[in-house]
């Protein structure tokens, strides 16, 4: 149960867009399209912004989008706002009927 | 207003056993899965356990399998952690969080946790 692969860090500027891949492997990222991501605050709880790879939840903006590609994830945050300084974490089914989770990823909006 | 509330963390000494316990409300909770996600302090998410609507299946990450046990009681719409042979690694907040209704491997409603902290 090898945590999925994230960058530590990206950043961009109010307007841009930033993109924050997750790798995984052909037991997880690969083989389902269960990926889901989260947007965490510090000291408060997730909140999920992308599942299934691509669907957006109700009331989440649609500057966030989600693709996938082989055994990588990616989130893209395009419109970039002040509001969307977090964490994010990418999150994924197994086919050892586990799940799995990113390092994480701090973004930063410069 | 669907919500999830954990309950039970507190200080333990290493070796100790512990049970936390996540209450939940505005939704039907014996149609649902239910999954514990854990966050040691400065560090990021780690799946830990999920179980089942019905409790017929539980899974668990390797790093916790066979000290850590997660149950449900349908009739009080709680679920439970038990925590044994706890070690200081362990320490972390532990989240409960809900399956998604229409995405059975999306978590979608998250508690506030309960900060467990494994200490001699």
């Amino acid at each position: 149960q090898s945590a999925l692969t994230q960058p530590a860090s990206v950043s961009g500027s109010p307007g841009q867009s930033i993109t924050i891949s997750c790798t995984g492997a052909s037991s997880d990222i690969g083989y389902y399209n269960y990926v889901s991501w989260y947007q965490q605050y510090p000291g408060k709880a997730p909140k999920l912004v992308i599942y299934e790879v691509t669907d957006r939840p109700s009331g989440v903006s649609n500057r966030f989008s989600g693709s996938k590609s082989g055994n990588t994830a990616s989130l893209t945050i395009s419109g970039l706002q002040a509001e969307d300084e977090a964490d994010y974490y990418c999150f994924s089914y197994t086919t050892a009927s586990t799940y799995v989770f990113g390092g994480g990823t701090k973004l930063t909006v410069l | 207003q669907v919500q999830v509330v954990e309950s039970g963390g507190g200080v333990v000494q290493p070796g100790r056993s512990l049970r936390l316990s996540c209450a939940a409300s505005g939704y039907i909770f014996s149609n649902y899965g239910i999954h514990w996600v854990r966050q040691a302090p400065g560090k990021g998410l780690e799946w830990v356990a999920f179980i089942s609507y019905d409790g017929a299946k539980e899974t668990y990450a390797d790093s916790v399998e066979g000290r850590f046990t997660t149950s449900r009681d349908n009739s009080k719409n709680t679920l439970y952690l038990q925590m044994n042979s706890l070690r200081v690694e362990d320490t972390a907040v532990y989240y409960c969080a809900k399956r998604m209704d229409t995405s059975p491997y999306t978590l979608d409603i998250w508690g506030q946790g309960t900060m467990v902290t494994v200490s001699s």
